[in-house]
C-alpha cells in the first residue's frame, strides 16, 4: 500500500503547455520533498516544504504544501523538454523521539515534454 | 566532488548466488540507506543506518543484509538471490533530519540488478 499517492502516473505534453502533478496522503507529514529523476541517474532534490500552506517557486516550478500537511502539488509553467523526468514526492513524519524520520516515497509521475 | 558512489552499475546473477552492492559517500553523512526502485512502486526502503555500528530494517528488508563499520561505507548483501530481487538499487545518504534540517537525501546513480 502506497502511503503517498501520486497522480497522474504519466503525463505527456507539448512544449509551452502547463502541467500539475499531485501528491496525496491520509497521513500528516512534518515535511515533504519533491525530487526529479532522469534515466540512469538517482533522484535529485528540487524542494522541501515544511509549513502548511507553504508555496515555493523554483523558476517555472511552483510547489505547494497543503494546509493540513497531507498533500502537495507541483505546477510547471510553460514546460520545456528539459523538464522531462520522473517526479517523486517524499514525506517525512518525525518528531523529537524520531530524529531520523524515514522518508516515504510516492510511485512517481513520469513527465514527457515534446518539442 | 564524488558524493555517493555505487558499484557495480550493472550485475546479472543466477538464482541462489550471493553478491554485495557497494556504497560509499564522502560527505561525512551520518545517515545512509538503501532503496529499491521497481516500476509503479516508487522507492522502497530496504535498510538504513544512523551511524557506524547502527543499522535497522526498512520496509522491505527480507533477503538483504547490511553492516556499517565506517561512516563512509554501507554495503548491501544479497545472501541468496531470487528473481523477485531484480530491481534498481539506490544508496542514499543524509544529515540527520530533526531538528537540524529537513534531510535532503543524496542518491547514488543506482545499481541495476537482474536475477535469472
Amino acid at each position: 500500500t502506497q502511503l503517498l499517492e501520486q497522480s497522474p502516473q504519466f503525463l505527456s505534453i507539448q512544449e509551452g503547455e502547463n502541467l500539475t502533478v499531485y501528491c496525496n496522503s491520509s497521513s500528516v507529514f512534518s515535511s515533504l520533498q519533491w525530487y526529479r529523476q532522469e534515466p540512469g541517474e538517482g533522484p535529485v532534490l528540487l524542494v522541501t516544504v515544511v509549513t502548511g500552506g507553504e508555496v515555493k517557486k523554483l523558476k517555472r516550478l511552483t510547489f505547494q504544501f497543503g494546509d493540513a500537511r497531507k498533500d502537495s502539488s507541483l505546477h510547471i509553467t510553460a514546460a520545456q523538454p528539459g523538464d522531462t523526468g520522473l517526479y517523486l514526492c517524499a514525506g517525512a513524519r518525525q518528531g523529537p523521539t524520531d530524529s531520523w524520520g524515514k522518508l516515504q516515497f510516492g510511485a512517481g509521475t513520469q513527465v514527457v515534454v515534446t518539442p | 566532488n564524488a558524493g555517493v558512489t555505487q558499484t557495480p552499475k550493472f550485475q546479472v546473477l543466477k538464482t541462489g548466488q550471493s553478491m554485495t552492492l557497494q556504497c560509499a559517500q564522502d560527505m561525512n553523512h551520518e545517515y545512509m540507506s538503501w532503496y529499491r526502485q521497481d516500476p509503479g512502486m516508487g522507492l522502497r526502503l530496504i535498510h538504513y543506518s544512523v551511524g557506524a555500528g547502527i543499522t535497522d530494517q526498512g520496509e522491505v528488508p527480507n533477503g538483504y543484509n547490511v553492516s556499517r563499520s565506517t561512516t563512509e561505507d554501507f554495503p548491501l548483501r544479497l545472501l541468496s538471490a531470487a528473481p523477485s530481487q531484480t530491481s534498481v538499487y539506490f544508496c542514499a545518504s543524509s544529515y540527520p533530519r530533526w531538528p537540524r534540517n529537513t534531510g535532503e537525501l543524496f542518491f547514488g546513480e543506482g545499481s541495476r540488478l537482474t536475477v535469472l
